[in-house]
């Protein structure tokens, strides 16, 4: 089966611009997380949606937003971009249960500049 | 949030060598979830281990759970170049899914 597709895969954009990345999961998964990834910080949790809600939510500003729709699918959108936001994004999605093989499938990420 | 601290950060070997990575963590997690990751790509997911104690082998690969589930490490015998990459380890499960819940990560480089 398909695995997790990440749109797009390269951005480039300037301060104070806005930006949505999108994520599609696996077909049945029912949750997707998002993180930002650099190589000061590594892997950060940004938030998790299931089922259209958000479940979880990281330590980021409010300028980072996301949203899931009835398809699973999920965009995640950062508001007045800063250099700082400059990384990779990275969508993953399970099947959304809390047991312990939840096991979480990574897209390929979206790579994003801020100039 | 409970932090997992990988060890070391940067490792350098020459193909054929043995390595091992480590992650550790103060708190009991109920399984834990090993990942390779090569540049501009997301992660992949090695394997999971859930049982205190247990061990996975995965070809050249062996992941062990510690007895109390506080730690776990993966051992790579005789490496390959394509070994290289970044492994990450990460906490799965739990009400807080998701939070926070990966080390930091090892770089792996294999020299011909």
């Amino acid at each position: 089966k398909a695995g997790v597709t990440q749109t797009p895969r390269y951005l480039i954009k300037t301060r104070g611009q806005q930006v949505t990345l999108s994520c599609s999961p696996i077909s049945g998964h029912r949750s997707v997380s998002w993180y930002q990834q650099t190589p000061g910080q590594g892997l950060q949790f940004l938030f998790e949606y299931f089922s259209e809600t958000q479940r979880n939510k990281g330590n980021f500003p409010g300028r980072f937003s996301g949203r899931q729709f009835s398809n699973s699918r999920s965009e995640m959108n950062v508001s007045t971009l800063e250099l700082g936001d400059s990384a990779l994004y990275l969508c993953a999605s399970s099947s959304g249960g809390l047991g312990a093989y939840n096991e979480q499938f990574f897209g390929p990420g979206t790579r994003l500049t801020v100039l | 949030t409970q932090l997992l601290e990988q060890s070391p950060q940067f490792l350098s070997i020459q193909e054929g060598e043995n390595l091992t990575v480590y992650c550790n963590s103060s708190s009991v997690f109920s399984s834990l979830q090993w990942y390779r990751q090569e540049p501009g790509e997301g992660p992949v997911l090695l394997v999971t281990v859930v049982t205190g104690g247990e061990v996975k082998k995965l070809k050249r690969l062996t992941f062990q759970f510690g007895d109390a589930r506080k730690d776990s490490s993966l051992h790579i015998t005789a490496a390959q170049t394509g070994d290289t990459g970044l492994y990450l380890c990460q906490r799965a499960g739990g009400t807080s899914y998701g939070k926070l819940t990966f080390g930091q990560g090892t770089i792996l480089t294999v020299h011909p």
